[in-house]
């Protein structure tokens, strides 16, 4: 079975760091684009970024263009999400997902990021 | 960046059908058809329910199809069940060379 187990979540100061991980399984990671996908408690999705197979080709939301860092580690089946220079606004759930032909077919169940002093 | 519009809620007694919109722009929504629709039900992760506009994955009723005409994608529920009380969302990619991926700004459907 297909699945996808985020960690690393927590709370964080304002301008601090926290990098996510999505452990994948069930499926031939190195074959599917990633994305990271955030919903603060009670509001909507919003897409964070995408990484291709290849794990060199990404994409970021304008919030957090600059900020956030996204790569995979294909050998260990594993996407990454690195945060920086964290504000208050990207306290969230962040999901990863996987992209199949277009669709983002299999969810994490989520990790907490809390950024508050 | 501004996520795609949807109504905030829409309501239907058990039996029968809905529809939702999720409006875009030419970059997005009616530029292709990789529209995509999400059931999202409390404490859980979404499940796509609709892929490239129309198509339905394995495992999803027939009770839901979808449907595009210019920049608006639709999501029709027939035959309404208490089950389908979730969040629903639409998703687009985008010809934007700032974004990607766009998410619409979600639907309550309460059965």
């Amino acid at each position: 079975d297909v699945q996808l187990v985020e960690s690393g979540g927590g709370l964080v100061q304002p301008g601090g760091s926290l990098r996510l991980s999505c452990v994948a399984s069930g499926f031939t990671f190195s074959d599917y684009w990633m994305h990271w996908v955030r919903q603060v408690p009670g509001e909507g999705l919003v897409w964070v970024s995408r990484i291709k197979s290849d794990g060199i080709t990404t994409a970021y939301a304008d919030s957090v263009k600059g900020r956030f860092t996204i790569s995979r580690d294909n050998a260990k089946n594993t996407l990454y999400l690195q945060m920086n220079s964290l504000r208050v606004d990207d306290t969230a759930v962040y999901y990863c997902a996987r992209d199949s032909d277009y669709k983002l077919d299999f969810w994490g169940q989520g990790t907490l990021v809390t950024v508050s002093s | 960046q501004s996520a795609l519009t949807q109504p905030a809620s829409v309501s239907g007694s058990p039996g029968q059908s809905i529809t939702i919109s999720c409006t875009g722009t030419s970059s997005d929504v009616g530029g292709h058809n990789h529209v995509s629709w999400y059931q999202q039900k409390p404490g859980k992760g979404p499940k796509v329910m609709i892929y490239d506009v129309t198509d339905r994955p394995s495992g999803v009723s027939n009770r839901f199809s979808g449907s595009k005409s210019g920049n608006t994608a639709f999501l029709t529920i027939s035959g309404l069940q208490t089950e389908d009380e979730a969040d629903y969302y639409c998703s687009s990619y985008t010809r934007s060379v700032t974004l990607v991926f766009v998410f619409g700004t979600g639907t309550k459907v309460t059965v």
